[in-house]
């Protein structure tokens, strides 16, 4: 059974920094794409970013709201993605989930609220 | 383009079809079949029900189809049942290798 455990959201005032991690396990993480979604409270899904596998050479690709702010990583030997979140922003406030390739398995969330 | 365009609701009674569209641009929903939608029931995870336009994941109801015609994409129900009730999100591949979302349509089942 695929499961995806994200952590690390909390609250962080305007222009401070915050790491997510992903945990992953049931199916084969080092072969998968991993993308980070979010979702403000009551609004659509935003896609955030994705970090391809190393056969892909760890590729990334972002978002253009938060290109230049936010870093996606992996550690393979650990399974689990990592969303590094720099300069936060009011509007970055949501509920962020983590996604494996094909985003056809989703975590629960965590909770990142910016404000002062 | 932030987004791709979705009606805002859709409605319809137990038993009946609905279908809602997803329209974007030739860089993204025209240009792939890389589209999917997602179910979200309140404060849940969104849920695969279909990807590359029309293929549906082990597990989806045969009651929900996908299609696409030039720029807009679509999510059909048929045999509408209480528990499709929910948020319904679209996705596409984008021409600068990015993922776009729908704005999401609020499905009710009257």
């Amino acid at each position: 059974e695929v499961q995806l455990v994200e952590s690390g959201g909390d609250l962080v005032q305007p222009g401070g920094s915050l790491k997510l991690s992903c945990a992953a396990s049931g199916f084969s993480f080092s072969d998968s794409a991993m993308h980070w979604v979010r979702q403000p409270y009551g609004k659509g899904l935003e896609w955030v970013g994705r970090i391809r596998s190393k056969a892909n050479n760890y590729a990334t690709q972002y978002g253009a709201s938060v290109k230049g702010r936010f870093t996606i990583s992996r550690d393979d030997s650990d399974n689990t993605a990592y969303l590094q979140m720099n300069s936060l922003k009011i509007e970055d406030t949501a509920v962020y989930y983590c996604s494996k390739q094909g985003l056809t398995d989703w975590g629960q969330g965590t909770l990142v609220t910016v404000s002062s | 383009q932030s987004t791709l365009t979705q009606p805002a609701s859709v409605s319809g009674s137990p038993g009946q079809s609905i279908t809602i569209s997803c329209t974007g641009t030739s860089s993204d929903v025209g240009g792939y079949n890389y589209v999917s939608w997602y179910q979200q029931h309140p404060g849940e995870a969104p849920k695969l029900m279909m990807y590359e336009v029309n293929n549906r994941p082990s597990g989806v109801s045969n009651r929900f189809s996908g299609s696409k015609s030039g720029n807009t994409a679509s999510l059909t129900i048929s045999g509408l049942q209480a528990e499709d009730e929910a948020d319904y999100y679209c996705s596409s591949f984008t021409s600068s290798s990015s993922l776009i979302f729908g704005g999401g349509t609020s499905l009710i089942v009257l």
